[in-house]
């Protein structure tokens, strides 16, 4: 199976940077994504990484270390549209003969003026 | 707009009964994959389908099936309603299904069991 542990809420400033951490523990990892969800809409893609290392897009960067099992999602120059949930999601071998995008729980994130 | 369309946005209907949920993936796209998402669960993975074919399960209820249609839409049928099946559900698609590879999601169906 598949575990996936990221906090349930974070609060930050706008105009501030927002590390976002996701522990995970699968069985034949085979790539980590993080999405973004606006209450009420449908997941959008953010990053994805399978190596280890930094990947950096715009205002949004990702890292991954397989070796820990952990990632991060980096925001920076926060704005209030970055109101939204993070999900960390990790593909992984199902056991049953195929590779499985498993989700986690989110983490709420509330940008303050 | 990701390019999936998912009928219908809301359903009202009470326990016991069934209804279907229908998805268009993104043109091209040959994998439709299912995801119930619950206040208290977040995103459960639930089928993927590839090319008409079944390719992965997940935690879907023996109470629930779908299938993919030869024009690569599919249909979740959930049958037997309880009130816990309160949920909305995401049809997402990709091109073939690879590891790589990125899902987009439709707006889903939020389902109401009464």
């Amino acid at each position: 199976g598949q575990n996936i542990d990221q906090p349930t809420e974070m609060t930050a400033t706008e105009g501030a940077i927002v590390q976002i951490n996701c522990t995970y523990q699968t069985s034949g990892f085979n790539g980590l994504f993080w999405y973004q969800q606006h209450a009420g809409e449908a997941p959008t893609f953010l990053s994805y990484n399978v190596l280890d290392g930094l990947e950096e897009k715009g205002r949004f960067s990702s890292f991954l270390s397989r070796s820990k099992g952990y990632s991060y999602l980096l925001l920076k120059e926060l704005q209030m549209k970055d109101s939204a949930s993070y999900l960390c999601a990790v593909k992984g071998w199902s056991g049953a003969g195929s590779y499985q995008l498993t989700f986690g729980k989110g983490t709420k994130l509330s940008v303050i003026p | 707009d990701s390019g999936v369309t998912q009928t219908p946005k809301h359903l009202i209907t009470a326990t016991g009964q069934r209804v279907t949920l229908r998805c268009s993936p993104r043109s091209g796209d040959l994998s439709v994959y299912w995801y119930q998402q619950s206040l208290d669960q977040g995103l459960q993975f639930l089928i993927h389908y590839y090319n008409g074919e079944e390719r992965a399960k997940g935690n879907i209820l023996e109470r629930f099936s779908a299938q993919q249609f030869p024009d690569l839409h599919s249909e979740l049928n959930l049958s037997s309603l309880e009130l816990g099946d309160s949920a909305l559900y995401f049809c997402a698609s990709s091109l073939e299904g690879q590891s790589k590879e990125k899902l987009f999601f439709g707006s889903g169906t939020q389902l109401s069991v009464l």
